[in-house]
């Protein structure tokens, strides 16, 4: 979805190594939702986010969302091989309508 | 917690079978919706229900049709199935209260020869 932008399209990271996924809009986000996906199965859903600021934390991930409310960020700390997936934002956009960003593709290299 | 539940993981047709995949979840959920998810294009929404006997055309609903007979329960027909329509089908419910998440099944990684 051009709605939202997702960067990088794919990441490759030594296992022990921090990365960070980004998430874009040029639209107010109201709701910012963070997925995993393994390869072949289902989304599962991680955090969402709503206040401009919010920041939240699972294990070694955080997710962030910028005090304008226009952009997210996905940070892992010390990944490891469990990590690997494809990492996908959503949102509730203004308008009432959701949409999707096109993925990252993380692999990490034990 | 939520449950989303696709009745095949896996499915091989023919082309020009009726083809249903079938979604239940079992959150009481408002909304559900039906994506595909194919490389380099992302996930793809093909039709909505924001409640039961109500459908609306996401945005490549062509080939497909839907039907919500009851609320827990989302099915997505492909009427004649093409090669085409090979793809991962992904189903998900979210509830009808502001900024919730969408919960998503296992998903069905449908082949159509």
């Amino acid at each position: 979805s051009q709605e939202l932008e997702q960067s990088p399209q794919s990441l490759i990271v030594q296992e022990g190594k921090n990365l960070t996924i980004n998430c874009t809009s040029s639209k107010t986000l109201y709701g910012l939702y963070w997925y995993k996906q393994k390869y072949g199965e289902g989304l599962i859903f991680l955090m969402m986010l709503q206040k401009g600021g919010e920041e939240k934390s699972h294990e070694k991930i955080t997710a962030k969302l910028d005090e304008k409310k226009q952009q997210s960020s996905l940070h892992i700390t010390a990944s490891q091989p469990s990590h690997a997936g494809i990492y996908l934002c959503g949102a509730d956009i203004q308008g009432n309508q959701f949409y999707f960003g096109t993925g990252t593709s993380l692999t990490v290299i034990p | 917690d939520v449950k989303v539940t696709q009745s095949s993981r896996y499915l091989v047709k023919r082309t020009g079978e009726k083809v249903f995949l079938e979604c239940v979840q079992d959150m009481d959920h408002e909304n559900m919706f039906w994506y595909r998810q194919d490389p380099g294009l992302g996930l793809r929404l093909i039709y909505f229900s924001y409640d039961v006997k109500m459908k609306e055309k996401g945005d490549i609903p062509e080939g497909y049709s839907v039907s919500r007979e009851k609320k827990e329960r989302f099915s997505l027909i492909l009427e004649s199935a093409s090669t085409n329509q090979t793809s991962m089908y992904l189903c998900a419910s979210r509830g009808g209260v502001t900024n919730q998440p969408q919960h998503f099944g296992d998903g069905t990684r449908l082949s159509i020869l």
